[in-house]
């Protein structure tokens, strides 16, 4: 699976959208990008994913460029509840595993 | 509530020890998979089980081992516990697809293991 990064930490205003910025320049044709977020110690949360196109869920949209060596996570109106540590994976979806290989992940601090 | 239950929610122990944390999947789901969260390493996962058999393995250690029941529960067995052992452990579960199609993996609570 490709490998991604991430910037380490990022700061929001309440409200206001969030971008949170990931690279995966080694990126293959079959594989996809996935994202998860970790709020303080509790179980990671499934998010949203995509191949190319992109991608809107109730919770996010993910955006990824033309090249597909980068996306870009948009939480359109941040709450202090979005504050968490949010994760960018690559892997492939048909697999015969769907195991996921955490990075460090960006810490997305929501300031009101 | 993502469907996935783990239990305990803590656990004390001694060096040496063992112990056996359990998860239970989300209705449905096949797949288990366990993750280990410490401090310095980050979320590592540990392996998977499919329908009872394991299908993958990641960087776990000779001391633990797991499987998965019949009613699709698992437990993951550690022993011989050291202190570095202590950290967050995490089961997800998923829905695979006919075609081996991998959807989103949905994460208990975890437990979180302290070794003295």
């Amino acid at each position: 699976d490709a490998k991604t990064t991430q910037p380490t930490s990022m700061d929001c205003a309440e409200g206001r959208a969030a971008n949170l910025p990931c690279n995966h320049s080694t990126i293959s044709g079959n594989e996809y990008v996935y994202w998860y977020r970790q709020i303080h110690s509790q179980g990671p949360q499934y998010i949203i994913h995509g191949l190319k196109n992109n991608e809107t869920n109730e919770m996010a949209s993910l955006i990824i460029t033309e090249d597909r060596k980068s996306s870009t996570l948009i939480l359109p109106h941040a709450t202090l509840r979005d504050t968490a540590v949010y994760y960018c994976i690559v892997k492939v979806r048909w697999s015969n595993t769907g195991k996921l290989i955490f990075g460090q992940g960006t810490t997305l601090q929501v300031k009101p | 509530d993502s469907g996935v239950t783990q239990t305990p929610k803590h656990l004390i122990t001694a060096t040496g020890q063992r112990v056996t944390l359990r998860c239970s999947p989300r209705s449905g789901d096949l797949s288990v998979y366990w993750y280990q969260q410490s401090l310095d390493q980050g979320l590592q996962f540990l392996i998977q089980y499919y329908n009872g058999e394991e299908r993958a393995k990641g960087n776990i250690l000779e001391r633990f081992s797991a499987q998965q029941f019949p009613d699709l529960h698992s437990e993951l067995n550690l022993s011989s516990l050291e202190l570095g052992d202590s950290a967050l452990y995490f089961c997800a579960s998923s829905v695979e697809g006919a075609s081996g199609d991998y959807n989103e993996q949905f994460f208990g609570p975890g437990t979180r293991l302290t070794v003295l």
